[in-house]
């Protein structure tokens, strides 16, 4: 059973960096690109992050990607208010031989 | 601009079939795959399938084989998913979503979902 693990939630003031960790394995991670989604409360995700640390266009750069090895990590600097939300890594899994999420870590911003 | 749109909210009886729908617009349907998602309350992602609206193929995750079926009509650009034989724990959000992956060498490499549907609410009670 493939499984991507983050941490279940992060918090920072305005303004901080805060960095979210997602642990995989050689099925997934460790063979394929890592990708980030942002769910805003009560919205579709949306992509933030593809190809390790490829940002779409109009994803403000305070968001950056990296991976190593079988783990990834999303890091959020000059955090903002509009940055509360649910966060999911994903990977292509040969295993499923499809996309696997992650278990989602919720970011406050106190 | 590129979007998609489901079809509104069901409501089903366990054993009972849903069939949702997801219009694209803004771009070429048939260039991209469509991937389906689904998200139960207060849970994570979780990836259902895909179809190739060009020629039709699928690629369904192993845990809904059986059980579910993905189409399209090219003539309208829309995806269909058919979940059948509900239960109360199928009751989730349904995405549609669209592939943002790239042929390189004649391989294909996955880089994510980049537009998504509004979602469909599928509730699943006797």
């Amino acid at each position: 059973q493939s499984v991507l693990t983050q941490p279940p939630s992060a918090s920072g003031t305005p303004g901080q960096r805060v960095t979210i960790s997602c642990s995989g394995s050689s099925s997934n991670i460790g063979s394929n690109t890592v990708n980030w989604y942002q769910q805003l409360p009560g919205t579709a995700p949306k992509l933030l992050i593809y190809s390790n640390n490829q940002r779409p266009s109009g994803v403000p750069d305070r968001f950056s990607g990296s991976k190593s090895g079988t783990s990834a990590s999303l890091a959020i600097s000059g955090l903002q208010s509009e940055d509360e939300a649910d966060y999911y890594c994903a990977a292509w899994d040969d295993s499923l031989n499809g996309p696997f999420f992650g278990t989602g870590t919720k970011v406050t911003v106190l | 601009q590129v979007q998609l749109v489901q079809s509104g909210a069901e409501v089903k009886k366990p054993g009972a079939s849903v069939k949702v729908s997801c219009k694209a617009s803004g771009y070429t349907f048939t260039g991209y795959y469509m991937h389906w998602v689904r998200q139960a309350p207060g849970q994570g992602l979780e990836w259902m399938g895909w179809i190739n609206p060009n020629s039709g193929g699928t690629n369904y995750a192993q845990k809904f084989q059986g059980r579910v079926t993905m189409t399209r009509d090219t003539s309208i650009s829309t995806a269909y998913m058919e979940l059948s034989r509900l239960r109360s724990d199928d009751t989730a959000v349904y995405y549609c979503a669209r592939d943002h992956g790239d042929y390189v060498g004649g391989n294909y490499y996955y880089y994510g979902m980049d537009v998504w549907g509004q979602g469909t609410t599928v509730t699943v009670s006797s």
